[in-house]
Parts: C-alpha cells; structure tokens; sequence
C-alpha cells in the first residue's frame, strides 16, 4: 500500500499571503489529522476530519482552516501568513476510530519570508 | 493543559547496550499512547503503541506503561547506530477529543 502523500513538499511564501496544502491519505483510511511541527514547540495538533467532517480542532487561530474531500484527501488553508508559521505541516491517516495507529506523511515544509 | 513531558536529552547510549528513554503525560483520561522515531529532517514513524498497564514487546522494542503512575517508557535493546534519532512520546485521550498530544521528543545518540 501506498503512504501517505502531501504536497507541495516545499514552499515559501511571504506574510500576508495565503497557502494550501494538500494531503493524500493511505488507501482506505478515513480519517486525516494535521499537526504542525516547529522546533519551539514541537508537534502540535491542528485538527483532524473524518467522513469530511471536522472531527476534533486544535488551539490554533481561525486562519488555520481545513476541509476533507468524499474521496478522504484533504487539504489544509492558512490565510494571511505570519512569519510564526514557517514550519513542517504534517499529515497524519488511520483508517476511521480513535486508539487506531496515526501514520504521517513525509510533510511540507512552509517558509514564511 | 494537556501535556506530554520527555527530557530533551541528548542521551548517549554505547553501540549494544540498553537504551531507556521516559515520558510522563498530565491527562489520566488518556488511554493510547505511541513511540514515534523521527530522524533529522523526516516525518515521525510509528515503533510501538500501547494501550494497557504492563509490558509490550516487538522485537528489540519494549514499551512499560503505568497509568496510576502516568507514566510511559521504552526500552531500546541492543542499540544499533541506526537507533540515533530523535523519540517522540505521544499520548490520546479515550474521545481522541485533542488528537495526538506529542512530548517534544528526546535525541538519542548510540556512540559506536
């Protein structure tokens, strides 16, 4: 089976601007959990969908959105990018319950100039 | 405030030996929890999860979980060079309601 895949893998982007991430999940796996990972904090929960539902949500501002597709790929939008968002964007599958393996994508790794 | 606490290390473990890498977690409501490696520059990958009080072994991994204790370890048996790495301990409430909480993870280092 494949992993998961996100894409871009890079990208850069200056303040102010907006970004869209994208996220592939392992074939059959319904839900898809974003985190965010700089060396300050370490790893920190965005959100997670499920069934294209918002499952669970993070401690992050509103400009941290997300959305899940029927086919469970989803993608991850920050609008109005502050230089406190460079960081790698991690996307995480599991096929659908809670105490089920999370299993991360190789990320995207967000510079904000 | 949930949280998740490792020491930062590094810790430095000669080539054979056992290495032993800790983490404590605040919520007594959670009831999954993960060992993930992450080497520079990579994702995090799943070595071991456990979900009940006791021992857990796959192969030279052990994960020893003690709730009443809130308390979660792993043991590296025969460390090879390869095991340098950073490790991330990762816990999850019953509801999942907050996701995976990660502690910041500890670098470990096999001197051969």
């Amino acid at each position: 089976k494949a992993g998961v895949t996100q894409t871009p893998r890079y990208l850069i982007k200056t303040r102010g601007q907006q970004v869209t991430l994208s996220c592939s999940p392992i074939s059959g796996h319904r839900s898809v959990s974003w985190y965010q990972q700089t060396p300050g904090q370490g790893l920190q929960f965005l959100f997670e969908y499920f069934s294209e539902t918002q499952r669970n949500k993070g401690n992050f501002p509103g400009r941290f959105s997300g959305r899940q597709f029927s086919n469970s790929r989803s993608e991850m939008n920050v609008s109005t990018l502050e230089l406190g968002d460079s960081a790698l964007y991690l996307c995480a599958s599991r096929p659908g319950t809670v105490k089920e393996t999370q299993y991360f994508g190789p990320g995207t790794r967000l510079l904000v100039l | 405030q949930k949280e998740v606490e490792q020491n930062s290390g590094p810790l430095s473990v000669p080539e054979g030996a056992i290495a032993s890498l800790n983490c404590t977690y605040s919520d007594r409501g959670s009831q999954s929890f993960f060992w993930y490696r992450q080497y520079s520059g990579k994702s995090p990958e799943l070595i071991m999860f456990i979900y009940s009080n006791g021992d857990k072994e796959d192969g030279r991994f052990t994960a020893q979980l003690n709730k009443a204790s809130q308390y979660v370890s792993l043991l590296i048996r025969d460390s090879q060079p390869s095991d340098s790495a950073t490790y991330l301990c990762a816990a999850e409430a019953g509801g999942g309601a907050d996701g995976l909480t990660f502690g910041k993870g500890t670098h470990l280092i096999i001197q051969p």
